[in-house]
């Protein structure tokens, strides 16, 4: 079964860091570019960023929102994803999901894993 | 506010057709293929038609959707109880280069 499991959410403090990871099973990890997903609580989906394959050079792409403060990484060895999260403010409280792209940049998201909860709040 | 519009509530009754739109700018939607998830309560998104208009396996075909110019359109027809969640547009932006989504339809089954 293609799986995609979040871990490492909790509360933090604003100025705080967090590392999320993604655990991937059922495919051949190393073949995919992967994107984080959040959705603040009673919001809407927010992209967050990609990270590419080994082909494409791990090439890592953000959304401005984010843009120096958070690194998206990956360990093909672990079929494992991770998002490092830096100077945390309290809009980032969200539910963060970690996603498979299906295709090449322009390809859907599928699967998405379950989502880890991440709240910023002193 | 989102960079793709849609209707923020959506409702029908059973068996019944339900279209939602998504509106966008020729950066996102009318550069790009849309891709449509389905939220139910509670849950992660899942994916529901991709590529503007191709269903995944296991989607039921009363599930459709298609594309014109900067909008695009889910239909969903002979609703059902179960269909109740949250649907979101999403297409990449050339402009924003990253992935931008709808706010997202609440549809209620009455």
């Amino acid at each position: 079964e293609v799986q995609l499991v979040e871990s490492g959410g909790g509360l933090v403090q604003p100025g705080g860091s967090l590392r999320l990871s993604c655990a991937a099973s059922g495919f051949t990890f190393s073949d995919h570019y992967f994107d984080w997903v959040r959705q603040a609580p009673g919001k809407g989906l927010e992209w967050v960023g990609r990270i590419r394959n080994k082909a494409n050079s791990y090439i890592t792409e953000y959304a401005a929102s984010v843009k120096g403060r958070f690194t998206i990484s990956r360990d093909d060895s672990k079929n494992s994803l991770y998002l490092q999260m830096n100077s945390l403010k309290t809009e980032d409280t969200a539910v963060y999901y970690c996603a498979r792209v299906i295709g090449t940049g322009r390809g859907w998201f599928d699967p998405w894993g379950q989502g880890t909860l991440v709240i910023v709040s002193s | 506010q989102s960079v793709l519009t849609q209707p923020p509530p959506a409702s029908g009754t059973p068996g019944q057709k339900v279209t939602i739109s998504c509106s966008g700018s020729n950066s996102n939607i009318g550069s790009n293929s849309v891709h449509w998830y389905q939220q139910l309560p509670g849950t992660a998104p899942k994916l529901l038609i991709y590529s503007n208009n191709q269903r995944p396996s296991g989607v039921p075909d009363r599930f459709s959707g298609s594309k014109s110019g900067t909008s695009a359109s889910l239909a969903i027809s002979g609703l059902q109880s179960e269909d109740e969640a949250d649907y979101y547009c999403a297409a990449w932006d050339d402009s924003l280069n990253g992935w931008v989504f709808g706010g997202g339809t609440k549809l209620t089954v009455l």
